[in-house]
Order: structure tokens, then C-alpha cells, then sequence
């Protein structure tokens, strides 16, 4: 079935940039999505990009989407303390389902 | 403001105990789902609805029972046959639609004493 990858760790110092990336298996998949979640907190929309798009930035966030590698990633500028959170890439078209699929998350922590 | 609510925050059981968690949102969105998350373990789909009265199993649906009577609420019950229960619990809607995203309650973190 249809599966998405993400590294579990990722580890900054406030200022640099952060990079998580997500690779998924379906090349049909024409939605996904970043999602973020606080400590205790439900998930919540950074970003998406559709399939045909290679990229899109909005403020300090950049996705990229290669699409002939299946992969995605998220790029934070200037990281800073409040980025440290879970983020998840999200596959929401893969196939004929409507269910999403959800990478395990990606802890990102930022050193000050 | 339209959202997407759960309760209670928290929540303890004694073995062998039902307990059910809500879920209510305000958003008119067809769609609704219950996830577990565990540490390092993502989310994990355990039922989802499409429409009033009519759901779907899941990955995990083993010991969760759920209703859906209303548009709005989208109950889960943890039953007594559900072997290891601690874990949070997030409710999310969304469109029914390929694509939508979904919006997420707060969660319910559940611990079994």
C-alpha cells in the first residue's frame, strides 16, 4: 500500500535553516501537505503544494516537490525556539482514497 | 469561530472500564476521523465517517466502537477489549472531497491506571 517516510530527528541552532524531508510511493498522489503539532496540541495546516507544482514559498517556508524521485521537503528559514515541534508530510490523494496517508512525523528541535 | 472540539483533555480508566471520548465540530464538514498516536509511531487511522450514520474501520478499529447519529459529533468508545488503551487520541474533519485537508481537535490523552 501506499506509504510515506520521514526521518524522526532533527536537530538546529535558532537561526539556521531546517530541512525535513518526506519521501512517498504512490505516484499518483497530487495533494500533500505539512502539518505541525506543539507538545500536547492537535495537528495543525503549515503548508501544502499539489502535484503540479515543483515549488511554493510562503514566508519562511519553502516546499520543493520532485516528483520523479517522490519526494518532498520542507525548508524553515531562520529557524527560531517556537519551530521546535512535530511535523508531518501528509499524502491526501494517493490512488482512489480519500484517507490520508501520514508520514511518522519529524521531531525538529532548535537550540538557542 | 469555527473549530473542531474534544473532550475532556484528559482522561483516566480502571482496567476493564468503557470510557467515551467527544468529539464535536462546527465546521459542516461531512467528513470525521478518530487517530491514535503513540511515540514514534505517527498517526493511526482507527475509524472514520463519511456521513451520518455510516462509518468505516480503520487500520487499528480492534476494541474502539464509535456512532455517528449527527453531523456534527463524532463519538469514541474505548472498550474494555482494547489490550493497550494509554495513548492520545485526535479527532480530526474534513471535506469530503480528495484532497481537503483535515482539521484536528486538541486531543485526548487517555492513561489506563
Amino acid at each position: 500500500g501506499e506509504d510515506v517516510e520521514q526521518s524522526l530527528f532533527l536537530s538546529v541552532r535558532e537561526g539556521d535553516s531546517s530541512v525535513i524531508n518526506c519521501t512517498y510511493t504512490d505516484s499518483s498522489s497530487t495533494y500533500l501537505y505539512w502539518y505541525k503539532q506543539e507538545p500536547g496540541a492537535g495537528l495543525q495546516l503549515l503548508t501544502y503544494i499539489f502535484s503540479n507544482m515543483d515549488m511554493k514559498q510562503d514566508q519562511r517556508l519553502t516546499v520543493l516537490l520532485n516528483k520523479k524521485d517522490k519526494h518532498l521537503s520542507l525548508r524553515i528559514a531562520d529557524t527560531q525556539t517556537g519551530d521546535s515541534a512535530i511535523y508531518f508530510c501528509a499524502d491526501h490523494a494517493s490512488g482512489g482514497s480519500y484517507i490520508p496517508t501520514f508520514g511518522r512525523g519529524t521531531s525538529l528541535i532548535v537550540h538557542p | 469561530d469555527g473549530g473542531i472540539t474534544q473532550s475532556p483533555k484528559y482522561l483516566f480508566r480502571k482496567e476493564g472500564q468503557n470510557v467515551t471520548l467527544s468529539c464535536e465540530q462546527n465546521l459542516n464538514h461531512d467528513a470525521m476521523y478518530w487517530y491514535r498516536q503513540d511515540p514514534g509511531q505517527g498517526l493511526r487511522l482507527i475509524y472514520y465517517s463519511q456521513i451520518v450514520n455510516d462509518f468505516q474501520k480503520g487500520d487499528i478499529a480492534e476494541g474502539y466502537s464509535v456512532s455517528r447519529e449527527k453531523k456534527e459529533s463524532f463519538p469514541l468508545t474505548v472498550t474494555s477489549a482494547q489490550k493497550n488503551p494509554t495513548a492520545f487520541y485526535l479527532c480530526a474533519s474534513s471535506g469530503r472531497y480528495r484532497g481537503n485537508e483535515q482539521f484536528f481537535g486538541p486531543g485526548t490523552r487517555l492513561t489506563v491506571l
